[in-house]
């Protein structure tokens, strides 16, 4: 199985910290995902990384992927309330999403 | 439109009903997807379709059989569940099937299963 491990498994922080969250994987990958989900709906995409790509930003979100290790890392900067989600990663192998087993972010005011 | 569809949102059943959930997007994307997420667990792929055609069954019990009409809508059927099948079923589309894709999923709010 190539499902992704995410560590925390739960994050409580105040708004305005940075949250990190890390992901490990098993197998090689074609691409790694992040989605958030609020609770009880269904997934948002976030945010993709190539398997040749070591870094992208999408606003407050940086993520990094080491392929040599099989880690990926999520980084919500300056956070807020309305981030308060469970966040997966998602690697790709060739037609599939396995999806890791989640962070639980809490941001409190 | 961006949106993947659900209906209905909650769905309440007894172990002898027959249901349906049903999905619908109107991307042109030509894959679609069935996963069952449990409480505080990550979704689970049932099924996947691709140019309408059942091309991924994760070993789902034959109780749950899905249906993909055309390329908008994806059903799953459901028959003599048992309560351990209570759970958020998720239904997603991507442009592209497979292969060498990064294509991300986008995923419908989900109906919310109870099996008595």
């Amino acid at each position: 199985s190539q499902q992704g491990e995410e560590d925390p498994q739960a994050l409580s922080i105040q708004e305005g910290e940075n949250a990190t969250m890390n992901c490990s994987y098993k197998t090689s990958i074609n691409n790694l995902q992040w989605y958030r989900q609020n609770s009880g709906r269904g997934l948002v995409h976030l945010i993709l990384i190539r398997s040749n790509e070591r870094e992208k930003h999408s606003g407050r979100l940086r993520v990094t992927l080491d392929t040599s290790k099989k880690s990926s890392s999520l980084l919500i900067t300056a956070s807020r309330a309305a981030d308060t989600a469970s966040y997966f990663c998602a690697t790709r192998g060739y037609s599939t999403l396995t999806f890791g087993k989640g962070t639980m972010l809490l941001v409190s005011p | 439109d961006t949106e993947v569809t659900q209906t209905p949102k909650h769905l309440v059943m007894g172990m002898t009903n027959k249901k349906s959930l049903k999905c619908e997007q109107h991307m042109g994307h030509r894959a679609m997807y069935w996963y069952k997420q449990k409480a505080k667990k990550p979704p689970e792929l049932m099924f996947v379709y691709s140019y309408e055609k059942l091309s991924i069954n994760e070993s789902v019990p034959s109780r749950f059989s899905p249906e993909c009409p055309n390329s908008s809508l994806l059903n799953l059927h459901l028959h003599a569940l048992q309560p351990e099948d209570s759970a958020l079923y998720l239904c997603a589309s991507s442009q592209d099937p497979g292969g060498l894709s990064y294509n991300e999923q986008f995923f419908g709010p989900g109906t919310r299963l109870t099996v008595l």
